[in-house]
């Protein structure tokens, strides 16, 4: 089966960083990936972790350890506009995938 | 590219009547995945294809659930009969298949049975 387990609300002052945690339990695991989603709209995709280690997008970084099936989404100077849901997505299967989303991070960013 | 393509965007039914809701993914795109989203459940993965064959469905909740891919480029997710539980935002999402890192969502179907 597949699982994925990260805190359901956040909130951070403008200009902060916050960081995001995702620990998961997926069968055939590919990759680790996080998306974003504003009230009312759809998810957006932000970045994605193959590998262990750290992928920076900018103001994003997203971290993957694969010995502890935990990952993390980190965002630094944190703006208003980042108030949004934070999914973190596994990858898994072989030769096509399946993307298993967690419950979703409500972040709050408050001036 | 348009995107992926969802219509209706809105939907209003009553009980027991069947709806079909429409898919188009981005062209090129080989993978495509049908959720389910609601505050209570989250985003579920009902059902998804890779070059037009379902590979999962799994996640479909019962027997009034189908979803179909006659080509590359048109899926429909139908729901016969629809119970007021139904109600939710379904969001279709393409991808390139494999090697896939990142999948493209269209902008959702608001579903509500009354």
């Amino acid at each position: 089966g597949q699982s994925l387990e990260q805190p359901s609300e956040v909130t951070a002052v403008e200009g902060a960083i916050v960081q995001i945690n995702c620990t998961y339990q997926t069968s055939g695991f590919y990759g680790l990936s996080w998306y974003q989603q504003h009230d009312g709209g759809a998810p957006t995709f932000l970045s994605y972790n193959g590998l262990d280690g750290l992928e920076e997008t900018g103001r994003f970084s997203s971290f993957l350890s694969r010995s502890d099936s935990y990952g993390y989404l980190l965002l630094q100077e944190l703006q208003m506009k980042d108030s949004a849901s934070y999914f973190c997505v596994s990858y898994s299967g072989a030769g096509s995938y399946q993307l298993t989303f967690g419950k979703g991070t409500k972040l709050s960013v408050i001036p | 590219d348009a995107g992926v393509i969802q219509s209706p965007r809105h939907e209003v039914t009553e009980m027991g009547q069947e709806v079909t809701l429409r898919c188009k993914p981005i062209s090129g795109h080989n993978s495509l995945f049908w959720y389910r989203q609601t505050m209570m459940r989250g985003l579920e993965l009902l059902i998804y294809f890779n070059n037009n064959v379902p590979i999962d469905d799994s996640g479909m909740p019962e027997d009034r659930f189908s979803a179909k891919m006659p080509n590359a480029s048109f899926s429909t997710l139908k729901i016969q009969p629809s119970e007021p539980r139904d109600s939710a935002v379904y969001f279709c999402a393409s991808a390139t298949g494999t090697g896939v890192t990142e999948a493209f969502f269209g902008q959702g179907t608001r579903l509500t049975v009354v």
